[in-house]
């Protein structure tokens, strides 16, 4: 079956760093998304992977090893906006996103 | 219209009723996509369109159908809403099935 596995929750303080990780075992493979959801909120793209590595835009950054079926998020210089869902998908071979739960992040000041 | 919308945001619907959510889309998107969102689960694929005219199954379409008679409109209906049908609704497009997909702000649906 298809699996996307990103931990439920997750707390850290306001100007740190935080990676968020998520694992994945889909049928065929065209892509990882990551998406922010504001509670009560539509989810909002944030970046996508499609080769391994690391790609950056601004505060945000995204790696992928399509080896190891795993990536993660990092957001550095925390706001209190950041506050969020994290949602990790990925496209499979008939270009079907299969979502995550979601991580929720909490920030503290 | 700048973006995608949804209609009405928030129903309360009993139970055996037939209800259309609806979702247009001013971007010229070919791809659109209808998505549950249940607490604790990720979003699921409920319908898609790959472009105007053509429609496909998700993972959960029982209970479900809906029609892309143009590129803007991608409504969704409850041909006889059931309680396990209480959820948000999200429709969102693409530009291809392959890009990114821009979510609309979701109709909350309760069916008692």
């Amino acid at each position: 079956g298809q699996n996307i596995d990103q931990p439920t929750e997750m707390t850290a303080t306001e100007g740190a760093i935080v990676q968020i990780n998520c694992t994945y075992q889909t049928s065929g493979f065209n892509g990882l998304f990551w998406y922010q959801q504001h509670a009560g909120e539509a989810p909002t793209f944030l970046s996508y992977n499609v080769l391994d590595g690391l790609e950056e835009k601004g505060r945000f950054s995204s790696f992928l090893s399509r080896s190891k079926g795993y990536s993660y998020l990092l957001l550095k210089e925390l706001q209190m906006k950041d506050s969020a869902s994290y949602l990790c998908a990925v496209m499979d071979s008939n270009y079907q996103l299969i979502w995550g739960a979601g991580t929720k992040l909490i920030i503290k000041p | 219209i700048a973006g995608i919308t949804q209609a009405p945001t928030s129903q309360i619907l009993a139970a055996g009723r037939r209800m259309t959510l609806r979702c247009t889309q001013d971007m010229r998107h070919n791809a659109m996509y209808w998505y549950r969102q249940d607490l604790g689960l990720g979003l699921r694929l409920i319908h898609y369109s790959n472009t105007a005219g053509t429609t496909g199954k998700g993972e959960v379409p029982d209970g479900y159908s809906v029609s892309r008679a143009n590129t803007d409109d991608f409504p969704l209906t409850l041909a006889s809403a059931v309680p396990s049908q209480t959820s948000v609704y999200f429709c969102a497009s693409s530009r291809e099935v392959n890009n990114e997909q821009f979510f609309g702000p979701g109709t909350r649906l309760t069916v008692l």
